[in-house]
């Protein structure tokens, strides 16, 4: 079974702060991707990434940069938080495509 | 840029009855179409997918159809039980090679016992 996970499930930061979000996941998936999630907004993509050091841009890239050195980590990085960045965000992976990706299950993050 | 448009946005229905969801999408070279339920508080898990060469696909009681033509997939549960409340997303892939999905902006299914 596929295995995605997240470091932190609740994370409270500071406006200013630099904040890393970390993924791993366990099935060798080329693909990675980073999810916001907020009410009636559905799931919108940040980054994502099909190769390792390879990425591309989201529909909300913006605030946000991504890493990955390594085929099974994908770190999402919130450069300077705000609080209109205070939200729900997923990490999944997938294999190929038009393979169903896989979800972590989500960092609640809250900037004060 | 490629969207997915989901309705309804909240749905309750009697235990016992049938709910439909319906998705559109405006890519044309879309081709596979996964269904997520995500219950509260946990992650989104895939239920059921089809892909672009099939018109429909059933998995016990939940379906879910394709019209390529009109670019529109629906997802039906049959006999809903109040372990079906959840908010369900649909999605579709996008034409680059990325393995990219668009999702719907959810639903969210109330069944009352």
């Amino acid at each position: 079974d596929v295995k995605v996970t997240q470091s932190s499930r609740y994370l409270v930061k500071r406006t200013g702060e630099k904040v890393f979000l970390e993924c791993v996941q366990d099935m060798d998936h080329e693909n990675m991707f980073w999810y916001r999630q907020d009410p009636g907004l559905g799931l919108r993509l940040i980054y994502f990434s099909y190769d390792v050091k390879m990425k591309e841009k989201g529909d909300i890239p913006e605030g946000y940069s991504v890493s990955r050195e390594k085929k099974e980590r994908f770190s999402l990085i919130l450069e300077s938080a705000s609080t209109n960045q205070t939200s729900m965000y997923l990490c999944a992976s997938s294999s190929v495509l038009n393979q169903p990706q896989h979800f972590g299950d989500g960092t609640r993050l809250s900037i004060l | 840029g490629e969207n997915v448009e989901q309705h309804p946005s909240t749905l309750s229905v009697q235990e016992g009855d049938s709910a439909v969801i319906k998705c559109t999408y405006s890519d044309s070279a879309s081709n596979y179409f996964p269904w997520y339920k995500q219950e509260l508080g946990k992650r989104p898990q895939l239920i059921i997918d089809i892909r672009s060469n099939v018109g429909e696909k059933k998995d016990q009681r939940i379906a879910v159809t394709l019209n390529k033509t009109a670019k529109h997939f629906s997802l039906h549960i049959t006999e809903t039980q109040p372990e079906d409340s959840a908010v369900y997303f649909c999605a579709a892939s996008i034409s680059s090679n990325t393995g990219k999905l668009i999702f719907g902006q959810g639903t969210t299914l109330q069944v009352k016992p």
